[in-house]
């Protein structure tokens, strides 16, 4: 069946370290894959989204590449901030209609 | 520029009974649908609506109906509340389905007892 997987957190990091959330996905074909971002008390907003193997998508400093050999679509960034304390989502939308979500990966960021 | 709007923000019913959770945009997305979001599993699809007068079953559909009678609004019914349905639920849009980004609400806190 259709499914996403990302890393459990939440994953506590430092001001200016290096972030990598790892995701990896089942489906049928060749589905667009999404990151999307929850901070809190909002709802989830697209941060970014890759179409094809090989597309990278990037947005305010993160990045994920469509990897369709290891089924994967990691998001890294390389020097995170305080602002960026979030959920993080991974999803696919292989499911015609419907998007699969993963189920979110808690990052906080101390000063 | 209100993007998607949900109310109520927070709700507490007693098991048995029902309510609707609203919603409406006004960036004339033909595609809407409703999530549930429960801890450590993601969001799981409810209900969708690719366009007026037509809705889909999601992933997870039982216990809820709804309609869409506008472009605008796409309310969730809960017709007899149960426990299990104490979530935070969202609705999203977007222009063309999942192809397009989706503009989530702020959600709506429910707490069945």
């Amino acid at each position: 069946g259709n499914s996403v997987t990302q890393m459990e957190g939440p994953v506590t990091l430092s001001e200016e370290a290096f972030l990598t959330i790892n995701c990896t996905y089942t489906a049928t074909g060749y589905p667009s894959l999404f990151w999307y971002v929850q901070y809190p008390g909002e709802g989830l907003q697209l941060l970014l989204k890759a179409t094809k193997a090989d597309d990278k998508g990037s947005n305010k400093g993160f990045e994920a590449t469509y990897r369709k050999e290891t089924t994967s679509f990691h998001l890294e960034k390389g020097s995170v901030q305080v602002s960026d304390s979030a959920v993080y989502f991974c999803a696919h939308d292989n499911a015609g209609n419907m998007l699969t979500f993963g189920g979110g990966t808690r990052l906080m960021v101390k000063p | 520029n209100a993007g998607v709007t949900q109310t109520p923000k927070f709700q507490v019913l007693k098991t048995g009974q029902s309510m609707t959770l609203q919603c409406a945009q006004d960036m004339n997305h033909e595609y809407m649908s409703w999530y549930r979001q429960d801890p450590g599993m993601g969001l799981r699809l409810i209900h969708y609506s690719v366009g007026a007068g037509i809705t889909d079953q999601g992933e997870v559909p039982n216990g809820y109906n709804v309609s869409r009678s506008t472009t605008e609004d796409f309310p969730l019914r809960l017709l007899s509340a149960a426990p299990s349905q104490t979530s935070v639920y969202f609705c999203a849009s977007s222009y063309s389905g999942t192809a397009s980004p989706l503009h989530f609400g702020n959600g709506t806190r429910l707490t069945v007892t």
